[in-house]
């Protein structure tokens, strides 16, 4: 089975501009969490899709959104990027029956100038 | 609140030495899931094992292995006869249901030949 992925893998974008990362989870699996990965804050989750449902979601600011689709594959966006969203952006795929195994793609690196 | 807590920040060992990374977990749920990862430097978390809370029995798979304690809170992380291909930032994990991970600060693995 193919694994997760994620595109583009890298990114560079300025201040106040806006951005689109895309996930594909491992087929049959319907659940797509994001996580943001900076040296200063570690791992930490942004929200979680489950039949194009959002089901959870962490304390990031309305600027950060996502959505799902039928096919399970999910986006997240950033408008009007600041510097301290430069991070690493990984995207999990689950099964999506709570608390499964996630497997992670490569993640996509966002440099905001 | 839930909270993960990796003390060692960075270990450094000779291949072929054992090494054991700890994780220390907080969590009010009875019910909870602990996991590790690894994280190589090409930035993809790799699932290395999950554990619910009610299993406390020791798991064992090649040179790794688990031990895990209720009474302390703890699921240690040991790699028995380390190799340079095991150098990476391991990351512990909680969940409490969904699929929302909590991450500790990861602990950077390097191995010398």
């Amino acid at each position: 089975k193919a694994g997760v992925t994620q595109t583009p893998r890298y990114l560079i974008k300025t201040r106040g501009q806006q951005v689109t990362l895309s996930c594909s989870p491992i087929s049959g699996h319907r659940s797509v969490s994001w996580y943001q990965q900076t040296p200063g804050q570690g791992l930490q989750f942004l929200f979680e899709y489950f039949s194009e449902t959002q089901r959870n979601k962490g304390n990031f600011p309305g600027r950060f959104s996502g959505r799902q689709f039928s096919n399970s594959r999910s986006e997240m966006n950033v408008s009007t990027l600041e510097l301290g969203d430069s991070a690493l952006y990984l995207c999990a795929s689950g099964v999506g029956t709570g608390a499964d195994t996630q497997y992670f793609g490569p993640g996509t690196r966002l440099t905001v100038l | 609140a839930q909270k993960v807590t990796q003390a060692q920040t960075e270990i450094s060992v000779v291949e072929k030495e054992d090494v054991t990374l700890d994780c220390v977990y907080e969590t009010r749920d009875t019910t909870y899931y602990l996991f590790w990862y690894k994280q190589p430097p090409s930035g993809e978390l790799v699932f290395l094992i999950r554990r619910n809370s009610f299993d406390e029995q020791n798991e064992i798979s090649g040179r790794y292995s688990w031990n895990f304690q209720k009474s302390t809170s703890s699921f240690n992380f040991t790699i028995t006869a380390s190799q340079v291909v095991d150098s990476a930032v391991y990351f512990c994990a909680l969940t409490g249901g969904t699929d929302k991970l909590i991450f500790g600060t990861g602990t950077r693995l390097q191995v010398f030949p």
